[in-house]
């Protein structure tokens, strides 16, 4: 079955320092990685996703993913965090043919220090 | 604007009073599916539908029914509404079955007393 692990329940950096989120998956076909954010009381919105091609992908609001096959890795990084980016993060896996759905990591929690 | 709007936002209710979660897609999307967040569970399917008239269980179906009788539109129902459905609903809907990224409504945020 399809999982997806994000070790870090919650990450504290200060503004303007790099971050880096990680995501770990388990899928025995060609992933479809998916990295979402959630701000305090909204809906979930894309940040990027990786298909095929290029294994660094680059989304919005600054924020960049490097898919590793050999490590099964999808993680997230930005080189200079604002304070804005305080929000919650979840990495996901989508699966196609037959159940389709994405099956999403239980998130990371990023505070941001002034 | 391309939006997934969900109503209500906000919703106490009582045991066993059957409630109907509204979601609707302004994109013309066929896929529309339903998640339920829970504090250190993430997020978890409840139901999908690949276009109208065609629906499936996702992970957490026990409790819930959909329906998609028009394209735009797929209503969550909880014909008995329980205390472990206490949750954060999300909506959400995809062009097709492309691996295109899936857009989430707002969410509306249940509790069951």
């Amino acid at each position: 079955a399809q999982s997806v692990t994000q070790p870090d329940i919650h990450i504290t950096v200060s503004e303007g320092a790099s971050l880096e989120l990680r995501c770990n998956y388990s899928y025995g076909a060609t992933p479809y990685l998916f990295w979402y954010v959630q701000s305090p009381g909204q809906g979930l919105q894309l940040l990027l996703k990786y298909f095929s091609g290029d294994t660094l992908v680059q989304g919005i609001k600054g924020f960049e993913a490097e898919f590793k096959r050999s490590q099964s890795s999808f993680n997230l990084r930005k080189p200079s965090v604002h304070w804005s980016d305080a929000a919650e993060y979840f990495c996901a896996v989508g699966t196609f043919g037959g159940s389709e759905k994405l099956v999403f990591g239980k998130g990371t929690k990023l505070t941001v220090n002034p | 604007e391309a939006q997934v709007t969900q109503n209500p936002r906000y919703l106490i209710t009582v045991t066993g009073k059957k409630l109907t979660v509204t979601c609707s897609q302004n994109m013309n999307h066929e896929y529309m599916s339903w998640y339920r967040q829970d504090p250190g569970l993430g997020l978890r399917q409840i139901y999908y539908s690949m276009n109208v008239e065609v629906t499936d269980k996702g992970d957490v179906p026990e409790g819930y029914k959909v329906s998609r009788k028009e394209k735009r539109n797929f209503p969550l129902i909880l014909e008995s509404p329980s205390p472990n459905q206490t949750s954060l609903y999300f909506c959400a809907s995809r062009r097709d079955r492309t691996r295109e990224a899936q857009y989430f409504g707002p969410g509306t945020r249940l509790l069951v007393l």
